[in-house]
């Protein structure tokens, strides 16, 4: 298996709802990330998870609060979110987080908060 | 802080043809790791070529070849026999050696001119 599996593949949700988005992987993979895409723009980190822990928060607001129950699998759960929220978002792993193997992506998650 | 820049938001190039992508960036490390990345409108992420910073040799991966400058600090993408499936934007990406945490360019929209 060398995906990286994110579900749902589109999601629509209201300024009140809470929702999660998952990712999956099974490479073995020791470091999981998520990624906010706005259109034509280059993904911009959230958050980096390293053997399970989180590692970095790129001083994401704390209506986006992530886990990693296992070394496979990552949530991002959301509540009370905004407009400008809706986004494409990206989950990758990469087998180690201490070199620079590059990233296998997910087909991410598209977005809209109305 | 590392920096990655594409300077070049477009770019359009006949099928068959030979097209190279420009990418710079600056950073103070020794070690570190260089990517192209490529997202066609299915959005998924797609690693294209890795460069590692130590290494002299240009990476190649079958039609895509690089070619970096070290010293210059460049690192920009060839692609031979352009082909239609090429289309899509492509991401230059930088990682220090000792974390993979991810800088992205902006990015450069390619098109493939049947």
């Amino acid at each position: 298996d060398t995906e990286v599996t994110q579900t749902p593949k589109h999601l629509v949700m209201g300024m009140t709802n809470k929702k999660s988005l998952k990712c999956e992987q099974h490479m073995g993979h020791r470091a999981m990330y998520w990624y906010k895409q706005k259109a034509k723009k280059p993904p911009e980190l959230m958050f980096v998870y390293s053997y399970e822990k989180l590692s970095i928060n790129e001083s994401v607001p704390s209506r986006f609060s992530p886990e990693c129950p296992n070394s496979s699998l990552l949530n991002l759960h959301l509540h009370a979110l905004q407009p400008e929220d809706s986004a494409l978002y990206l989950c990758a792993s990469s087998l180690n987080p201490s070199f620079g193997f590059g990233y296998t992506f997910g087909s991410g998650t598209r977005l809209t908060v109305v | 802080a590392q920096t990655v820049t594409q300077s070049q938001p477009e770019m359009s190039v006949q099928e068959a043809e030979t097209v190279t992508l420009s990418c710079t960036y600056d950073t103070s490390e020794s070690d570190y790791y260089l990517f192209w990345y490529k997202q066609p409108p299915s959005r998924q992420m797609i690693l294209v070529i890795r460069q590692e910073a130590y290494k002299q040799q240009n990476a190649t991966e079958n039609r895509f070849s690089v070619n970096f400058q070290k010293a210059a600090k460049s690192f920009s993408l060839k692609i031979s026999d352009s082909q239609l499936g090429d289309a899509a934007m492509y991401f230059c990406a930088y990682s220090p050696g000792a974390n993979s945490k991810l800088t992205f360019g902006k990015g450069i929209t390619l098109s493939v001119r049947p």
